[in-house]
């Protein structure tokens, strides 16, 4: 299995709270992806990232922001929780994007009540 | 914008029966494609790609894709059913030129004996 680590696994929080999911990887791969799966939508990618400090919106940004300060970790921040964040989170790594499969985390369960 | 159409959001079969799961991509210039699968309370794991090499691929499981760029369809099969193969499956898609994967909304394989 791909060396990717998230956590937490589970979550409850807040509304209004500020919340830091974290995802680190040991393959030294250059892009980290940051996805939300909720029932009917398949999996939304979030943001995510092609290298150190660099990092780009997907799909379902709003509310969402990132960081990557290093190669191996990748840091998801909701800025102020809401119900509508109720859902699994999922990164995943890949080593070249364009064409390379990409690798998947466990998931974190996140209750925003 | 790449959009990945899953038909059937579940598909029930026996155990032996052949499984078809069916996916459409929009797109003039064949992306990557790939399939992966979700066993419960678990992240995604890679099935198999279409990279350009061969239009049939055979993937792990059993399971196997055959591109056909005339239908835009990249659809999954396996011969035989297993209980073991009960799980939502996704079609995934990378376009030519980027690095980010598109995801269907998922079928759920059910199998009964």
């Amino acid at each position: 299995d791909a060396g990717i680590t998230q956590s937490p696994r589970h979550k409850v929080t807040e509304t209004g709270t500020p919340v830091t999911l974290r995802c680190h990887q040991t393959e030294n791969h250059r892009y980290m992806y940051w996805y939300r799966q909720d029932p009917g939508h398949g999996l939304r990618l979030i943001h995510y990232s092609y290298g150190v400090k660099d990092t780009d919106k997907g799909e379902v940004s709003d509310g969402y922001s990132v960081s990557r300060s290093k190669t191996e970790d990748f840091l998801l921040t909701l800025e102020s929780a809401t119900s509508s964040q109720t859902s699994v989170y999922f990164c995943a790594i890949s080593a070249s994007g364009k064409g390379s499969e990409a690798f998947f985390g466990q998931g974190t369960r996140l209750t925003v009540v | 914008a790449q959009s990945v159409t899953q038909l059937g959001s579940h598909v029930s079969v026996s155990e032996g029966a052949l499984v078809l799961l069916r996916c459409n991509y929009s797109s003039s210039v064949p992306p990557y494609l790939f399939w992966y699968v979700q066993y419960p309370n678990q992240g995604l794991q890679l099935l198999l790609k279409y990279t350009s090499a061969a239009t049939l691929v055979k993937g792990i499981n059993g399971f196997e894709a055959e591109f056909k760029k005339s239908e835009t369809s990249f659809h999954l099969t396996k011969p035989s059913a297993h209980m073991s193969d009960a799980a939502e499956y996704f079609c995934a898609v990378i376009p030519s030129g980027y690095s980010t994967l598109t995801f269907g909304k998922g079928t759920m394989l059910l199998v009964s004996p």
